[in-house]
């Protein structure tokens, strides 16, 4: 069966440094990767949308990796900064428009 | 004003009640989404609609059903509740481009 996972236990990180998220996926041929954040109690907030046929995409202070070959995706956030604790997302669409979202991962990041 | 707004944003209800929740976005896309978030899991994909005439089921559609009265507005509807039912629901709305709009949700007691 399809099977999203990211890490389980919550990322502590100390303001400034790159946090690293990681997304795996197994049995599934997405043809987008997309990240997403969500604060407690609230929506997920689209962040960044990547090709099956992209390596890499930027955004501000964020960065997407996506290797098909290892089935896995890297949500990089650089000079992190306590409002960036959040928990983050990792979602697959496999070009039906639906999406398959992992449990997510919580970032914290200490002043 | 919010792009996609859900009501209710609470609701405490008995077991075996019907229950609807409503959503409507002022977007103009054409595709909407209902899903539900149970604590530290993910998203689950309960139906979906891709144009008004278009009623699909996700992942986990037993036990609710839905109407898309019009292209801004997408109910999920609970026919008979059940505690197991309690959870966070969320609608969402995405253009053909993939990257998805979400309410603030709906936090929903089944006692």
């Amino acid at each position: 069966s399809q099977k999203i996972e990211q890490n389980s236990e919550a990322l502590n990180i100390q303001e400034g440094k790159t946090a690293t998220l990681t997304c795996n996926y197994t049995n599934y041929s997405p043809a987008y990767l997309q990240w997403y954040r969500q604060d407690p109690g609230r929506g997920p907030v689209f962040l960044l949308l990547i090709r099956e046929n992209e390596k890499e995409k930027r955004k501000e202070r964020l960065k997407v990796t996506f290797d098909t070959t290892l089935k896995q995706s890297l949500f990089h956030i650089t000079a992190s900064q306590p409002a960036d604790s959040a928990t983050y997302l990792c979602a697959l669409d496999n070009g039906s428009g639906k999406l398959i979202f992992g449990q997510g991962t919580e970032l914290s990041v200490k002043p | 004003d919010a792009d996609v707004t859900q009501t209710p944003r609470n609701r405490i209800t008995k077991t075996g009640k019907r229950i609807m929740l409503e959503c409507s976005q002022t977007k103009g896309h054409d595709r909407m989404y209902w899903y539900r978030q149970d604590p530290g899991l993910g998203l689950q994909l309960i139906y979906y609609s891709f144009d008004v005439k278009d009623i699909n089921k996700g992942e986990i559609s037993d036990g609710y059903s839905v109407s898309r009265q019009a292209q801004a507005k997408f109910s999920l509807s609970l026919e008979s509740a059940i505690p197991n039912q309690t959870a966070l629901y969320f609608c969402a709305t995405s253009d053909d481009r993939g990257e998805q709009y979400f309410g603030p949700g709906t936090r929903l007691t089944v006692l």
